[in-house]
């Protein structure tokens, strides 16, 4: 149990339908991430949020949809999703994310398959 | 560009030792993390070197180099739960994590 947990662990979805994942780090953390990680492939950072405000957007395709109401919950919009990005989609949480040792905490993941 | 490199796969005896190597290119340095992930499991962190040299924590430690990119994670009297992927990262100058592909250790009785 790292402090930091999602939902749902697995889904699946069509590429027309629409999806939330939804991560809560209870952690006192102020920085967030989504990152996609798929097999045999380095961890990919999508969005990172520092005190609720959105620092990195690595030029993730707009079928992606960060949201961070306050500095606990994120959530990963998803529409018109295609195959390919079925992964296993991993939260994470640190202090913040300008600090040295800045270790982050991660949930379980999603596990998402799009058919 | 930005690069980490690890090897895909390590085999290795239950009670022996095995070193794990990471050689690192990123924009700016500031330091190197080993994570550990169990399949189906989160990444949980090892340890973190920003400093050349040895750091030791109980049945593992990692090793920094800075002036060759290069790292390694020792693992001693392996057991059958040190089964798992083994993940090294950089943090560059803009403290992101740049991330290996891992490097999955399979131990034999």
């Amino acid at each position: 149990e790292t402090g930091v947990t999602q939902t749902p662990r697995h889904l699946v979805m069509g590429m027309t339908n629409k999806k939330s994942l939804k991560c809560e780090q209870h952690l006192g953390h102020n920085a967030m991430y989504w990152y996609k990680q798929s097999a045999k492939k380095p961890l990919e950072l999508m969005f990172v949020y520092s005190l609720e405000e959105r620092v990195e957007n690595n030029s993730v395709p707009s079928r992606f949809s960060p949201e961070c109401p306050n500095s606990s919950h994120l959530f990963l919009h998803l529409h018109t999703l295609q195959p390919e990005d079925s992964a296993l989609y991993l939260c994470a949480s640190s202090r913040g994310p300008s600090t040295g040792n800045g270790e982050q905490y991660f949930g379980p993941g999603t596990r998402l398959t799009v058919t | 560009g930005q690069n980490i490199d690890q090897p895909t796969e390590m085999t290795a005896t239950e009670g022996a030792i095995v070193q794990i190597n990471c050689t690192y290119q990123t924009s700016g340095f500031n330091g190197l993390f080993w994570y550990q992930q169990h399949a189906g499991e989160a990444p949980t962190f090892l340890s973190y070197n920003v400093l050349d040299g040895l750091e030791e924590k109980g049945r593992f430690s990692s090793f920094l180099s800075r002036s060759k990119g290069y790292s390694y994670l020792l693992l001693k009297e392996l057991q059958m739960k040190d089964s798992a992927s083994y993940l090294c990262a950089s943090m560059d100058s803009n403290y992101q994590l740049i991330w290996g592909a891992g490097t999955k250790l399979i131990i034999k009785p």
